[in-house]
């Protein structure tokens, strides 16, 4: 059964924090997603990677970086926290090209909260 | 680009009754459409792909070129449908990148 994992369920930060947010995967996909979810706009796509060291900017890249070293692990990093960043965060994964079927598999989410 | 759109942020229906949640797709080349679904205190799933042409929990949901569109439907709702619904597309070589649409609240009454 795939489990994709994020540490951290609900997390709260100020203002001008440095935030990181785990995400690891047991099903040795070569694709993962950072997306944030919010009421109204839908999943909108911050990151993604499609190897190891390898990384793409999505739709809303702005004021987030990511790190994969290791294939399992995805993380995400907002440098300096900001109000409008609160929201809940969902990594995802997925096979490559080759043996991608379109199915993503999702953590239960990470609900970041900046005041 | 690639976009889609579902036009209803809410949907209320009593139970058997039929349930049709829309989803329009803009995409120039032949693209890949999903429904995802959330439940209650659950991740997001993937519910049927219309490559599939299946039907999940009596869902279909059939891909309408003409008119762009790739619409959810179930003709006797359940109370369990309620959920999050989300259409998402994938267009050409994009390592399985997925866009989703806005989202759909479904509540059955029962």
């Amino acid at each position: 059964d795939v489990k994709v994992t994020q540490s951290s369920r609900y997390l709260v930060k100020r203002t001008g924090e440095k935030v990181f947010l785990e995400c690891v995967q047991d099903m040795d996909h070569e694709n993962m997603f950072w997306y944030r979810q919010d009421p109204g706009l839908g999943l909108r796509l911050i990151y993604f990677s499609y190897d190891v060291k390898m990384k793409e900017k999505g739709d809303i890249p702005e004021g987030y970086s990511v790190s994969r070293e290791k294939k399992e692990r995805f993380s995400l990093i907002l440098e300096s926290a900001s109000t409008n960043q609160t929201s809940m965060y969902l990594c995802a994964s997925s096979f490559g090209v080759g043996r991608n079927t379109g199915e993503l598999f999702f953590g239960e989410g990470s609900r970041l909260t900046v005041l | 680009a690639q976009r889609v759109t579902q036009p209803e942020k809410l949907l209320s229906v009593f139970k058997g009754a039929p349930v049709e949640l829309k989803c329009n797709y803009s995409y120039s080349g032949s693209p890949e459409l999903f429904w995802y679904v959330q439940y209650s205190r659950q991740r997001l799933q993937l519910l049927l792909r219309h490559i599939s042409r299946e039907s999940i929990k009596g869902f279909t949901a059939d891909l309408n070129k003409g008119e762009t569109s790739f619409h959810l439907k179930k003709p006797f709702a359940q109370e369990e449908d309620s959920a999050m619904y989300y259409c998402a597309i994938a267009g050409g070589t994009s390592y399985g990148k997925l866009t989703f649409g806005q989202g759909t609240i479904l509540t059955v009454h029962p």
